[in-house]
């Protein structure tokens, strides 16, 4: 089966300071992988997503995640934060296992500090 | 403008009522999913529609129930038989089955059991 694992549970970090957030899945199957964040009592909103190609996706706010197929891993990153990051943070995976289904992981809150 | 609507926001609940989560969506999206999140745990799949007049249970669908008699919505009953039922509840949807693309989510509803 397919699982995500995002290690961090909060990441603290310092304004203009850069910062990654670990995910790493695990799957038999081919599978598409995602970043979701959700600002404070609201719902997830896509940042980015691979499906194909070039390994290295960005989003339009200056995120950007690398796959690493031999590492299973989806880490996202930013060189410079902002106080508007402050978000939780959701990698999820999709896979076809009888049906397309989103695996996701239990987030990172990252905390950006003044 | 386009997007799926939940309501209530916040919802109290005594201890042995049933309760419906409202969820509406004008993207002309087939597939519709109920999400149950709690702190820590990332999001889990309670329900979720491929069609109209169809639906399947996800992984934590004990003591919930559907509907999908239309298109555009897929209530949820959180009924007495959920024994932990306090938690934020998440509706999101997809413009086809196959999950390459975006999951649209709204922005919740909170229900607190008193």
């Amino acid at each position: 089966a397919q699982s995500v694992t995002q290690l961090d549970s909060q990441v603290p970090v310092f304004e203009e300071a850069p910062v990654e957030l670990r995910c790493n899945y695990s799957s038999s199957v081919s599978v598409y992988l995602f970043w979701y964040v959700q600002y404070p009592n609201q719902g997830l909103q896509l940042l980015l997503k691979y499906l194909s190609g070039s390994t290295l996706v960005e989003s339009i706010n200056g995120f950007e995640a690398e796959f690493n197929k031999s590492q299973t891993s989806f880490h996202l990153r930013k060189p410079s934060v902002h106080i508007s990051d402050t978000a939780e943070y959701f990698c999820a995976v999709s896979a076809y296992r009888g049906t397309y289904k989103y695996i996701f992981g239990t987030g990172t809150r990252l905390k950006v500090l003044a | 403008d386009g997007g799926i609507t939940q309501s209530p926001k916040y919802l109290f609940r005594k201890e042995g009522q049933n309760v419906t989560l409202s969820c509406e969506q004008n993207l002309n999206h087939d597939a519709m999913y109920w999400y149950r999140q709690d702190p820590g745990q990332g999001l889990r799949l309670i329900y979720y529609s491929q069609i109209v007049n169809d639906f399947q249970k996800g992984d934590i669908a004990e003591g919930y129930s559907v509907s999908r008699e239309k298109k555009e919505s897929f209530p949820l009953t959180v009924t007495s038989a959920q024994k932990n039922p306090t938690a934020f509840y998440l509706c999101a949807s997809s413009s086809g089955t196959v999950l390459t693309g975006e999951l649209f989510f709204g922005e919740g509803s909170r229900l607190t059991v008193l």
